[in-house]
């Protein structure tokens, strides 16, 4: 079985400060993990995935994952956030043939 | 690559009645194709798996039923919520996979169906 904590279903930053969205996961399975980000009333965008390659796992808009596979977390990161940014995120974990499986989400908002 | 659309992008029906919400894989070929429920707030759901020219495979919990789904070609498939009431309201998304990895899925814009 595999599921996802989102930790924090809201995180609230200022235009410029760093990103950290928290994502720990539990998977009997070598895990695929996927950060989502979500805009309002629109479907998922796919901002990176691990799939057993590099640990640190660079995606579009400037963010990056890394994973911790000691600390069964895979945190989303981005240095300097913009007020695009905010938005609805979500990681998910599948295995080779298991479906993903997503966490609540976390709702990042931007602060100018 | 890789663009998945959805038709309609939002409905509105009266409850009973039954709307039919369409999924394509503009670009490529999609062996399977999945439909996701998402509540307000809320994460996605699975509803159900469908490969090509097969039966959808549904999850514990879906009535089959109640969510009929059809995948006819390798870029279409198709989510009717037959006798419509108002707790199906919600946000229903689609995605599409070329081989049937769910690791390697492409998503939709999503469906808002609001049942009065």
């Amino acid at each position: 079985a595999q599921s996802v904590t989102q930790l924090g279903s809201h995180v609230s930053v200022s235009e410029g400060a760093l990103v950290l969205l928290r994502c720990n996961y539990s998977s009997s399975v070598p895990p695929y993990l996927f950060w989502y980000v979500q805009y309002p009333n629109q479907g998922l965008q796919l901002l990176l995935k691990y799939t057993s390659a590099a640990t640190l796992v660079k995606g579009i808009n400037g963010f990056e994952a890394e994973f911790k596979k000691s600390e069964t977390s895979f945190h989303l990161t981005k240095p300097s956030a913009h007020m695009s940014d905010a938005a609805e995120y979500f990681c998910a974990v599948s295995g080779r043939n298991t479906p993903l499986v997503f966490g609540k989400g976390t709702r990042l908002s931007v602060i100018a | 690559g890789a663009v998945v659309s959805q038709h309609p992008s939002w409905v509105i029906c009266k409850s009973g009645t039954s709307v039919k919400i369409e999924c394509r894989s503009l670009d490529f070929q999609a062996t399977t194709m999945f439909w996701y429920r998402q509540f307000p707030k809320q994460s996605l759901m699975l509803m159900a798996t469908s490969n090509e020219g097969s039966k959808a495979t549904y999850e514990q919990g879906v009535e089959k039923d109640k969510f009929l789904i059809n995948h006819a070609s390798l870029t279409l498939s198709t989510l009717t919520v037959t006798s419509a009431h108002p707790e199906d309201s919600s946000f229903y998304i689609c995605s599409a996979s070329r081989d049937g990895r769910y690791n390697e899925q492409f998503f939709g814009p999503g469906t808002r169906l609001t049942v009065l």
